[in-house]
């Protein structure tokens, strides 16, 4: 089965500056990945997503972007403001979707004012 | 209106006894899952189920059992229930592989 990796667990930015989380994933039938945004005690919402067929995608502040060959994919958010503190996770899912989607174990990122 | 919709949003009780959560999704979606997360806030698929097939993940103890009356509803029950079974459960639906939306959680304490 499909298995995804994300690191890093913690990051830690200026507010302002820009942060980057990264995922790899193992099955290369994968074809679609979202990203999902959690504040404690919330649910996980969906923040951006990308396609296998898509290689960069972009709104407003964030952006992920997609390498295929490498198995790699990536959210970056620029101007980082307080409300961006939250567990980013990534995912992969397969094919039609009835398996599910498979998550990265989370990012915790924290703005320091 | 809520689009994925849980209940209970709480739901404390002693090792040994059988509970449901319900789920029900005013999207339209064709398809629903079961996710868990644990304390270590790790999201795990547990089921997905459309009115064509059911997919269970291997790692499920045989204890639970979604049991879905129509389209817009699949509920989670849990026989016999154990202390590692606390955790955060979150329903959420989809059509076929589009984005998944997720409900507001049922977090389960096993005392």
């Amino acid at each position: 089965g499909e298995n995804v990796e994300q690191h890093p667990s913690t990051l830690s930015v200026q507010e302002g500056d820009s942060a980057v989380i990264k995922c790899t994933y193992s099955d290369s039938a994968s074809n679609y990945f979202p990203w999902y945004k959690q504040e404690l005690g919330k649910r996980p919402q969906l923040i951006i997503d990308i396609r296998s067929n898509v290689g960069e995608k972009k709104d407003q502040r964030i952006a992920v972007t997609l390498n295929k060959t490498a198995k790699h994919f990536s959210l970056h958010i620029t101007e980082t403001q307080p409300e961006d503190s939250a567990v980013y996770f990534c995912a992969a899912i397969t094919g039609g979707g009835a398996d599910g989607l498979t998550f990265g174990k989370g990012t915790h990122l924290i703005i320091q004012p | 209106d809520t689009a994925v919709s849980q209940t209970p949003k709480y739901l404390v009780t002693q090792m040994g006894n059988d509970k449901s959560i319900k789920c029900e999704q005013n999207l339209g979606h064709d398809t629903m899952y079961w996710y868990k997360q644990d304390s270590k806030k790790f999201l795990k698929i547990m089921f997905s189920y459309n009115n064509k097939e059911l997919i269970i993940n291997e790692t499920v103890p045989n204890r639970f059992s979604p049991k879905s009356p129509d389209k817009a509803h699949l509920n989670l029950h849990i026989n016999s229930l154990e202390l590692g079974d606390s955790a955060v459960y979150f329903c959420a639906s989809s059509w076929g592989n589009q984005p998944q939306h997720f409900g507001d959680g049922t977090r389960l304490s096993i005392l």
